[in-house]
C-alpha cells in the first residue's frame, strides 16, 4: 500500500462542466503522475509533477490542467469536460530512486461525461 | 503509436497450467516492469527489472529482462483462479524521456 487515495472514486458528469479529481498520498513523494485508462490503450501519462508548483505535460495532456501547491496533493482538472475524457483515471506516485524507481498507483477515478 | 507490443492481448487457461506473457519494443529499455489490475482497482507492482538478463521471481511468477533490452516475459506457473486479471508490462526508455510507457494488457482468464 504506497498510501495513496483518489477521490471521488466514481463522477459522472455534464458535457462542458468543469471537473477536479484529486490524489492524495501521505508517504511525502517528490514525484506524483495522472494516468487515463482506456480499453486497447493501456495507461497513458496525461500530466506529472516532480515537486510543488512543478509540472510537466505527458503524452495526452490536451484538455487536462494541474496544480500542485502542497507534496501531498496532485490536482487535475478537466476546464469543460467532453465525452472523450470519459475514462478511467489513476494517481501514481514514484517510488524507489535513481536507477530503481519504480510506480505506485491509487485505486482509480471512473469518469462519465454525458 | 503503441509503444510497447504486449502479448497475447488474452488468454483461456486451465487451472494449473503455465501461462508466458510477453512484452517487445524496437527501442532499448533500461527498466521493466510487470503489473496485475483486478476490476475495480488500480494496478499492483509485481515484479521490478533494471538489468539486462535479469530474472527475477515473486511467488509464482518470474519475469525477465531481455538479453537485447528490447523485450521482457513474465511467466505464472500453475495458474490459480485469482491469477485472473489484467497484466500490464510498463518500461522506461531514453527514447520515451525517461518516462513510463505502458502496453496494452493481457487479459487472463482461467477455466476452472
Amino acid at each position: 500500500d504506497a498510501g495513496i487515495t483518489q477521490s471521488p472514486r466514481h463522477k459522472v458528469t455534464e458535457t462542458g462542466t468543469p471537473v477536479t479529481l484529486r490524489c492524495h498520498q501521505t508517504e511525502n513523494h517528490r514525484y506524483m503522475y495522472w494516468y487515463r485508462q482506456d480499453p486497447g490503450h493501456g495507461l497513458r501519462l496525461i500530466h506529472y509533477s516532480y515537486g510543488v508548483k512543478d509540472t510537466d505535460k505527458g503524452e495526452v495532456s490536451d484538455g487536462y490542467s494541474v496544480s500542485r501547491s502542497k507534496t501531498e496533493d496532485f490536482l487535475l482538472t478537466l476546464e469543460s469536460a467532453t465525452s472523450s475524457q470519459t475514462s478511467v483515471y489513476f494517481c501514481a506516485i514514484r517510488g524507489g530512486g535513481g536507477e530503481y524507481d519504480t510506480q505506485y498507483f491509487g485505486p482509480g477515478t471512473r469518469l462519465t461525461v454525458l | 503509436g503503441q509503444q510497447l507490443n504486449q502479448s497475447p492481448q488474452s488468454m483461456f487457461i486451465q487451472e494449473g497450467e503455465d501461462v508466458s506473457m510477453n512484452c517487445t519494443s524496437s527501442s532499448i529499455f533500461n527498466t521493466w516492469l510487470w503489473y496485475k489490475q483486478d476490476p475495480g482497482e488500480g494496478p499492483v507492482l509485481l515484479i521490478a527489472l533494471y538489468k539486462a538478463g535479469e530474472l527475477t521471481s515473486n511467488g509464482r511468477l518470474t519475469a525477465q529482462f531481455g538479453i537485447t533490452r528490447k523485450d521482457s516475459f513474465l511467466n505464472i506457473s500453475a495458474s490459480i483462479p485469482s491469477d485472473v486479471g489484467i497484466y500490464f508490462c510498463a518500461g522506461r526508455s531514453m527514447e520515451y524521456g525517461n518516462k513510463l510507457v505502458f502496453g496494452a494488457g493481457t487479459i487472463l482468464r482461467v477455466k476452472s
